[in-house]
């Protein structure tokens, strides 16, 4: 399958924490990345690989897979954590890239 | 800190062609480590993989765009681009290009640092 799914949209409260998700089958053989994209900039690389942050990123964001499922966790979300979050990896039949649709997070 | 700039035009007619640049600072364009790709982004819209080209010239591509798709390099100018042909309304995008790398097994691949982005609006 060519797609990643991910939910529209998602709300946790400020301090809580909250788990975002992407769905698809190429997920249970290639790792999911993630993005953040706040309104008006380029999207930044949060987690990639198995769970590793690129330096600058908090280490309340972390990542995780199981069978087709990849999760962004956020421990203890930020007021600044409001953001576009998106998925990326590998599609198993083509070996090509693909975007998830993208997670509009919330924070209250 | 490696930067990328993306250049072009910003309206560009339909069935015409798209034409951008990518230009790299702080870092060498020739590096055996990464790749350089392409990512546009429709008004409103998520994201989308165009493209992503390794400094001897391999290039690959998104199905759904190959046929319209040319990108290449000059490594001479730390430059590469992006050529998108017989452009409609639903080309209209802010078009980001993006250092590209993966693990040696291909297992995982990302794209960073990014271009800030440039807004290409299809129209007459």
């Amino acid at each position: 399958s060519s797609e990643l799914t991910q939910d529209p949209a998602v709300s946790v409260a400020l301090g809580q924490t909250v788990r975002i998700t992407c769905q698809g089958d190429s997920l249970r053989s290639y790792y999911a990345t993630w993005y953040q994209q706040k309104p008006g900039q380029a999207p930044v690389l949060v987690i990639y690989g198995e769970n590793n942050r690129p330096s600058g990123i908090p280490d309340r964001f972390s990542g995780s897979i199981s069978g087709n499922t990849a999760s962004l966790t956020i421990t203890g979300a930020q007021a600044e954590d409001e953001a576009d979050y998106y998925c990326n990896s590998r599609d198993s039949s083509t070996n090509h890239l693909v975007f998830g649709g993208g997670t509009k997070l919330t924070v209250l | 800190q490696l930067q990328l700039q993306e250049s072009g035009p910003g309206l560009v007619t339909p069935s015409e062609t798209l034409s951008l640049t990518c230009t790299v600072s702080g870092g060498s364009i020739s590096s055996s480590d990464y790749y350089w790709g392409w990512v546009r982004q429709p008004p409103g819209e998520g994201l989308e993989w165009i493209g992503t080209i390794y400094y001897s010239g391999s290039t690959y591509y998104n199905p759904s765009l190959k046929s319209r798709v040319t990108i290449s390099v000059d490594t001479s100018k730390s430059q590469f681009s992006l050529k998108l042909s017989s452009v409609t309304a639903a080309d209209t995008a802010v078009y980001y290009c993006a250092r590209h790398a993966a693990d040696g097994s291909g297992s995982y691949h990302w794209f960073d640092p990014w271009g800030q982005g440039t807004l290409v609006t299809v129209s007459s």
